[in-house]
């Protein structure tokens, strides 16, 4: 079956650590994004990309990285420069210029820092 | 700034009767809107869209309307079912290239 499978489920890191959240993709989508969701805030768009090697920052990129090495990944690396990354992490997918069905999420990462 | 946005954090509704979860947004640019609905710990899965072409769009217990003039978009579930509680997000993007999401709004369909 085709889908977004992100690991680990549940993350805990150390502050002052860097933690790669990864997300894989078998639906042959050509874009990715990178969403972060805290309580009463919605959904906020860390980083997309749109086609492999190419990414672009989203509303809240400081503190984070993401590379694009194959159409099918696209990890979020969280580094020590993120004040505040207690939160639930969606990757999700699309095909480029298909508007009407929207994006295809994972099932999410909750990282906590200890 | 919120483009998009819930008001209401949450609902409770009877379970038979009808549900109604309201957004607003303010770039007029918008031309696709979607709800997701969210149970807690998974990702958010696609629900119903609407491309601004149209007012209304129906999905076997689902409609969601559209009234560009008021930008504001509404999704209203008949009947309403226990399966149905959880939290339920609007998106809206100028031609898909990004989606904005509002704040979410948590339904309850009470037995």
């Amino acid at each position: 079956d085709g889908g977004i499978t992100q690991s680990p489920k549940y993350l805990f890191r150390k502050e002052g650590q860097n933690v790669t959240l990864s997300c894989e993709q078998n639906l042959n989508h050509d874009a990715m994004y990178w969403y972060r969701q805290d309580p009463g805030q919605g959904l906020r768009l860390i980083y997309y990309s749109q086609i492999v090697n190419d990414f672009q920052k989203g509303d809240i990129a400081e503190g984070y990285s993401v590379s694009r090495e194959k159409k099918e990944s696209f990890p979020l690396t969280v580094t020590s420069a993120q004040k505040n990354p207690t939160a639930f992490y969606l990757c999700a997918s699309s095909t480029v210029g298909t508007a009407f069905y929207g994006y295809t999420f994972g099932s999410g990462t909750r990282l906590t820092v200890v | 700034d919120q483009q998009v946005k819930q008001n209401s954090p949450s609902l409770s509704v009877q379970e038979g009767r009808i549900s109604i979860l309201n957004c607003d947004y303010t770039n007029s640019m918008f031309d696709y809107f979607l709800w997701y609905k969210k149970y807690p710990a998974e990702g958010p899965t696609f629900l119903i869209s609407i491309s601004s072409i149209k007012d209304k769009n129906e999905d076997g217990r689902f409609t969601v309307f559209l009234n560009k003039s008021a930008k504001h978009l509404s999704l209203h579930i008949v009947p309403s079912q226990p399966g149905d509680s959880a939290v339920y997000f609007c998106a809206a993007s100028v031609s898909g290239n990004q989606f904005y999401f509002g704040t979410g709004t948590s339904l309850t369909v009470i037995p």
